[in-house]
């Protein structure tokens, strides 16, 4: 089993459509849930970073974490074409060491 | 969010030969570096962690031979492909954090794609 499970997609959604994005996790030893935006052909850029369960928003983007269940969605109000993207979700121990899931690409159409 | 230069962008380099790629944190210290590797539609994959001033830590599976990492300073890591072969044609990506416990946040540069032709 892998340690962590992400949906697969594709996701396409019209423009202003609520986008959730979601992630399992196996490994008890995770403390610190990222999601990162990936456009092609680019490095990964940070969206979010928690460490606790509850919810954590940033203008129009909300990270979700539910320790007891190990599950992480990212949500996403009002997508815009920009966002069109493979969002990937990542976790890391104290050690600092980060595991990454296999992405999701969005595809937000106007 | 803190910068993270990665150089060079894109290469192409016959097989055979070796290539080397810089990542730079530019605006802060970076106690540790991380190299990943990501193939088409693919996620990243850890190739190695390197501490500034010791030896790189190789995930298992990645030749430490083939694959050089330098963290001499900590404002600059170096990844080296040697004898590089098509089947090392991938995307390579650094990250780079203050810290070396996961409470710190880490920044990617933004990658290299390496072609072997």
């Amino acid at each position: 089993q892998k340690e962590v499970e992400q949906d697969p997609g594709p996701l396409s959604v019209p423009e202003g459509a609520i986008v959730s994005l979601n992630c399992t996790y196996s490994n008890s030893a995770f403390q610190y849930f990222m999601w990162y935006r990936q456009y092609s052909r680019k490095g990964p850029e940070l969206l979010m970073y928690t460490y606790s369960s509850g919810n954590k928003e940033d203008g129009r983007f909300t990270a979700q974490v539910d320790k007891s269940s190990k599950y992480i969605s990212l949500f996403i109000r009002d997508s815009q074409p920009s966002d069109s993207a493979t969002y990937l979700c990542a976790f890391s121990t104290n050690a600092g060491k980060s595991t990454f899931g296999d992405g999701t690409t969005l595809t937000v159409k106007p | 969010g803190a910068v993270v230069s990665q150089h060079p962008s894109w290469v192409i380099c016959k097989s055979g030969t070796s290539v080397k790629i810089e990542c730079r944190s530019l605006d802060f210290q970076a106690t540790t570096m991380f190299w990943y590797r990501q193939f088409p539609k693919q996620s990243l994959m850890l190739m190695a962690t390197s501490n500034e001033g010791s030896k790189a830590t190789y995930e298992q599976g990645v030749e430490k031979d083939k694959f050089l990492i330098n963290h001499a300073s900590l404002t600059l890591s170096t990844l080296t492909v040697t004898s590089a072969h098509p089947e090392d044609s991938s995307f390579y990506i650094c990250s780079a954090r203050a810290g070396q416990a996961g409470n710190t946040e880490a920044f990617f540069g933004q990658g290299t794609r390496l072609t072997v032709v």
